[in-house]
């Protein structure tokens, strides 16, 4: 597509439930990354993914949360037994891999909304 | 590590003010910075970037931001406020990965 691509666009669930969100990068795109934006904490880095490098997975915050990237191009997040402070508009952003001509802009998608009830 | 800090998370102008929202960085090495606007309920989306190239960078909308090392600052600004400059706005500079470090944003009130 055009755009990143993010679904769900909101997510509604239980404490303790399991949730995945995806992600749908840019065509031709081989960085990946996942943020998370809380009620006035700004973007808070999750992980990375660079072609088939092995991720940065230097942000993530717990050992519930988790991604993959099948085959190059789209992406899962996956938070195990969520928690109400996991409430949070999880962002996907794809870029052109460093060395064509990569400056380092990011290209957002729309997000999708967690609420952990 | 990189890092910006933003000063003020809320700033308010009059409808054709001067728009100043302002950025600090913090890098070891010469840094690569970049303002973005959000608006309600959307992604992200690029103002301007500083390469290293020119110090006054101009970007999208009317926005402006000059890179100044002695004060290690990338202020963003416009000389006339429109309302629909309504947003949040994020200052952010790549890590030492690939990965840009955000600020905690600014909201822009635009009032007539």
């Amino acid at each position: 597509g055009a755009g990143v691509s993010q679904s769900p666009s909101n997510k509604v669930t239980e404490k303790g439930k399991d949730v995945e969100l995806r992600c749908d990068p840019i065509s031709g795109h081989t960085a990946l990354y996942w943020y998370r934006q809380s009620l006035g904490q700004g973007l808070e880095f999750l992980i990375y993914f660079q072609g088939n490098s092995a991720p940065d997975k230097s942000g993530l915050p717990s050992d519930r949360f988790s991604a993959e990237r099948t085959g190059g191009s789209v992406s899962t997040l996956t938070i195990q037994r969520t928690q109400q402070e996991d409430s949070a508009v999880y962002l996907c952003a794809s870029s052109l891999r460093d060395g064509q001509s990569n400056t380092g802009e990011l290209f957002f998608g729309e997000g999708s909304r967690l609420t952990v009830l | 590590a990189q890092s910006v800090t933003q000063l003020g998370s809320h700033v308010s102008v009059s409808e054709g003010a001067l728009v100043l929202l302002r950025c600090n960085y913090s890098s070891s090495v010469p840094p690569y910075l970049f303002w973005y606007v959000q608006y309600p309920n959307q992604g992200l989306q690029l103002l301007l970037k500083y390469t290293s190239a020119a110090t006054l960078v101009k970007g999208i909308n009317g926005f402006e931001a000059e890179f100044k090392k002695s004060e290690t600052s990338f202020h963003l600004t416009k000389p006339s406020a429109h309302m629909s400059d309504a947003a949040e706005y994020f200052c952010a500079v790549r890590g030492s990965g690939y990965a840009l470090n955000f600020g905690k944003g600014t909201s822009l009130l635009v009032t007539p």
